[in-house]
């Protein structure tokens, strides 16, 4: 069980938007920074927002981030199908490892 | 371009040894840190640890210290995760994934880079 807490399933129609929470602590999302990260079916995990809020060069603005105290959330806005995938969030703790949620799956109905 | 290429799948019995290894290219590996993340089937990410190749600083996940070893040869820019004696339970996904911010323990960075990831299968 991750010390971080996403819900382990979302579901919205396409065009909609879908928020994916994510719930820490004071030793991790309260005093570091956030990232998101989308792994599509079959393959490896590609970073999607850094430092809470930032989005990659090639990531749309329909991805967004933000963070409030221990609590992160990645937002998507104009759901396609092509955004079916794994989301992850992650950061560091104070006991020195990295740490990431334990993903969600995002179904767009 | 930044590329982390990472070594072919591999079939092993228990007991046996294994070195992944994970080649980048497109930048300096010694300025940068390298993480390996674990990937049990159907399940999330684990972080196992990291290693900044310019010095081969390393840490590890409490789960993982003992367990394997993580080095670099920054003479051709490869980072190598390795086990001595493998379990069936260390059948999994490997990526290795590049840190780009602060040092890991300044809290502020993220994996920007990620390799295709490697299949390990420990099976008798």
């Amino acid at each position: 069980q991750s010390v971080l807490t996403q819900p382990p399933s979302v579901s919205a129609a396409p065009g909609q938007k879908v928020t994916i929470s994510c719930s820490g602590g004071s030793s991790n999302i309260g005093n570091n920074y956030v990232s998101w990260y989308q792994q599509l079916p079959g393959t490896a995990p590609k970073l999607l927002i850094y430092d809470n809020n930032k989005r990659p060069s090639g990531i749309p603005d329909r991805f967004s981030g933000s963070k409030s105290g221990t609590s992160a959330t990645l937002g998507i806005t104009g759901l396609q199908t092509g955004d079916e995938a794994d989301y992850y969030c992650g950061t560091w703790d104070s006991s020195l490892s990295a740490l990431f949620g334990g993903g969600t799956k995002l179904t767009v109905l | 371009e930044v590329q982390l290429v990472q070594s072919g799948a591999g079939v092993k019995k228990p007991g046996e040894s294994l070195k992944i290894s994970c080649k980048s290219s497109g930048y300096s590996l010694t300025s940068y840190w390298i993480g390996w993340v674990r990937q049990m089937p159907g399940k999330g990410l684990e972080w196992m640890g990291i290693i900044y190749p310019g010095d081969s600083d390393t840490r590890y996940s409490p789960s993982f210290q003992g367990q394997v070893t993580i080095s670099a040869d920054k003479s051709i820019s490869i980072v190598y995760l390795q086990w001595s004696s493998l379990k069936a339970s260390d059948t999994a996904m490997y990526y290795c994934a590049r840190w780009s911010g602060g040092p890991p323990s300044s809290g502020w960075g993220n994996f920007d880079y990620w390799g295709q990831g490697t299949l390990v299968t420990v099976s008798s």
